[in-house]
This record gives structure tokens, C-alpha cells and sequence, in this order.
């Protein structure tokens, strides 16, 4: 099983700030099968990035996702009030699917 | 519009059975995988389930295997999850979730279903 651990557990950035998570594996993503999701309070989560670095439909360009093997990031160059969240990668090049523990982006 | 919407949650005893149902619009729907994913509260993601667009094909996340049966009625654009012996600690919120692609192996969630809470509690 491949283990994802995401680097900060928290970050805590004021609008406007870029934002950088990390997302390292345990072992080599296969096909670069990394994901990358965002989850509001009370909301279900949404795809942002797929692919490793490709963007889902509709999702705006401040966001880009980049890595490849074991070490994934996702950067958020320009921080929206409506970014602020909990973000979660996920594997899909290998079974079981996996996800991190999730990196939560707060307000300073 | 793609749209998933799940029901049956509930309140279940320790080594109840319960069957939770997602309902499906907007795309073919045999033509993708569909999958559960729960979170207990407060916590992270778990991928729980998969199955291929014919239903040939079942995934099953260690801790639920033997436990957990997935299904489902492309007739009825619906997909199932009938849980077993369920234990406190399977206590969460269900998500479904469509693949990108037909193959159940190996698929990213786009989108989710805003899911249904199972509390397992004597």
C-alpha cells in the first residue's frame, strides 16, 4: 500500500499569499496518478488537479499541481477568501487507492 | 449536469447490516466506475469500494473486504453498498464517487455525491 503523507498539516496564509503543499508518497506513483482534492466545511470534496499536474473543468489557474516518483506539490499562487480549506492528494496508479492525511489552509 | 445522490444512512447496532443506494444523472452511466469513499468524523478520506461500468469488476479496501458487498443496476442508474457486521468504527459519512473511466482499478472521484451519515453505536 502506498502511504501519503501531506506537508503541513496546517498552513496558515492571508489572501493574496501563495500557498504550497506537499504531498510525498512511500513509494513511486505509477503513470504520475496523483490527485489533488479541496474540501470546504461541510461541503464533499472536489477535484482540483488529476494527472499529477492537469486541471479538472472549471477549476481557475491560480491553482497548478506539479511532481512526479514520490514528491507532488500543489501551489496556489494568489490566495482567494474562498481557498481557504482543507486540501487532500490522492493516488490511483496502484491498489488500494490511497489518500494523504489532508493539509488544512487556514485564515492568519 | 453530472449529479450523485446517495441515502440510506443510519443509526445501526454493532453487527448490523445496512444498504446504502447513490442515484445517478446526467452521464452514461454504464460507461464509468462508481465508487464509496467514507470519512468518520473529523477525520481524513477512505477509499472503501469500486466497481466497473458492467459490474464485472469489485474493489474492496482491506478493512471492509468479506464485510462489504458493492453493486450495481445500470437499468437504474444506481450504485449500492450493502455493509455487514458493521463495527463502531465504520461510523461516517459515505460518499460516492464517479471514475473517469469504465475500469474500476484505478480512478480519481470527479464528482462527488454530498453523501449519507452511518453511525454505528449501541
Amino acid at each position: 500500500e502506498i502511504v501519503l503523507t501531506q506537508s503541513p498539516g496546517t498552513l496558515s496564509l492571508s489572501p493574496g499569499e501563495r500557498a504550497t503543499l506537499s504531498c510525498r508518497a512511500s513509494q513511486s506513483v505509477s503513470n504520475s496518478f496523483l490527485a489533488w482534492y479541496q474540501q470546504k466545511v461541510g461541503q464533499a470534496p472536489r477535484l482540483l488537479i488529476y494527472a499529477a499536474s492537469s486541471r479538472a473543468t472549471g477549476i481557475p489557474d491560480r491553482f497548478s499541481g506539479s511532481g512526479s516518483g514520490t514528491d507532488f506539490t500543489l501551489a496556489i499562487s494568489r490566495l482567494e477568501p474562498e481557498d481557504f480549506a482543507v486540501y487532500y492528494c490522492q493516488q490511483y496508479g496502484s491498489s488500494p487507492l490511497t489518500f494523504g492525511g489532508g493539509t488544512k489552509v487556514e485564515i492568519k | 449536469e453530472v449529479q450523485l445522490v446517495e441515502s440510506g444512512g443510519d443509526l445501526v447496532q454493532p453487527g448490523g447490516s445496512l444498504r446504502l443506494s447513490c442515484a445517478a444523472s446526467g452521464f452514461t452511466f454504464k460507461s464509468y466506475a462508481m465508487s464509496w469513499v467514507r470519512q468518520a468524523p473529523g477525520k481524513g478520506l477512505e477509499w472503501v469500494s469500486s466497481i466497473s461500468g458492467s459490474g464485472g469488476s469489485t474493489y474492496y479496501a482491506d478493512s471492509v473486504k468479506g464485510r462489504f458487498t458493492i453493486s450495481r443496476d445500470n437499468s437504474e442508474n444506481t450504485v449500492y453498498v450493502q455493509m455487514n457486521s458493521l463495527r463502531v468504527e465504520d461510523t461516517a459519512l459515505y460518499y460516492c464517487a464517479k471514475g473517469q473511466v469504465a475500469s474500476a482499478g484505478f480512478i480519481r472521484f470527479d464528482p462527488w455525491g454530498q453523501g449519507t451519515l452511518v453511525t454505528v453505536s449501541s
